[in-house]
């Protein structure tokens, strides 16, 4: 089974200014890890997935993440935000290929707010 | 190319009654799972089918039941309805061959 924990249920920052949101996860199997956004009253968008090779995953709307797998850890990261990344961001892991892959398990996500 | 569609965007319901939720794939996608997001949650898994079949399910009791048909389009059925019931409803669609996850805009889903 896998489990997930974001660090911050809320994270503000000044528009322009770089932002890390925290992710963990635990897991007695190999993982994929996803970051998912979601905007006001509508679903789930993909981010970036890492499922194997490089550990620094560049994905969407210039968000970067990093999975470190001796810390667990899948931080999302973006050097400079805008008002428009206004957003509920969620971590996901599921098992790979063979162990009970494409079931999700989310975090219970983290609010980010831009203010000008 | 259409994304994922799901209907209805919104339903009102009753304790006790019954519902059916709506979701059609992206294009060539043949997997479809189902999640719960309960409101300031993170989205729960409640089953996923493929090939018309449920090939795995989450924590659900079964009043939650599903269907998927041979044009891969899927159904969630929700019997006596609770006043926990209430959430957002998201359909995924996925290529079984691949390892990622399109979800569709989500059915709200309110019971008085």
């Amino acid at each position: 089974a896998q489990s997930v924990t974001q660090l911050d249920s809320q994270v503000p920052v000044f528009e322009e200014a770089p932002v890390e949101l925290r992710c963990n996860y635990s897991s007695s199997v190999s993982v994929y890890l996803f970051w998912y956004v979601q905007y006001p009253n509508q679903g789930l968008q993909l981010l970036l997935k890492y499922l194997s090779g490089s550990t620094l995953v560049k994905g969407i709307n210039g968000f970067e993440a990093e999975f470190n797998k001796s810390q667990t850890s899948f931080h999302l990261r973006k050097p400079s935000v805008h008002i428009s990344d206004t957003a509920e961001y969620f971590c996901a892991v599921s098992g790979n290929r063979g162990q009970g892959a494409q079931k999700l398990v989310f975090g219970q996500g983290t609010r980010l707010t831009i203010n000008p | 190319d259409a994304g994922v569609t799901q209907s209805p965007t919104h339903l009102i319901k009753t304790r006790g009654q019954q519902v059916t939720l709506r979701c059609s794939p992206k294009s060539g996608h043949d997997t479809v799972s189902w999640y719960q997001q309960a409101l300031g949650q993170g989205p729960q898994f409640i089953f996923q089918y493929y090939e018309e079949e449920e090939r795995q399910r989450g924590n659900f009791p079964d009043r939650f039941s599903g269907h998927q048909f041979p044009n891969y389009s899927s159904e969630l059925n929700v019997n006596a309805l609770l006043l926990g019931d209430s959430a957002l409803y998201l359909c995924a669609s996925i290529l079984a061959s691949t390892d990622t996850q399109y979800f569709g805009p989500g059915t709200r889903l309110t019971v008085l």
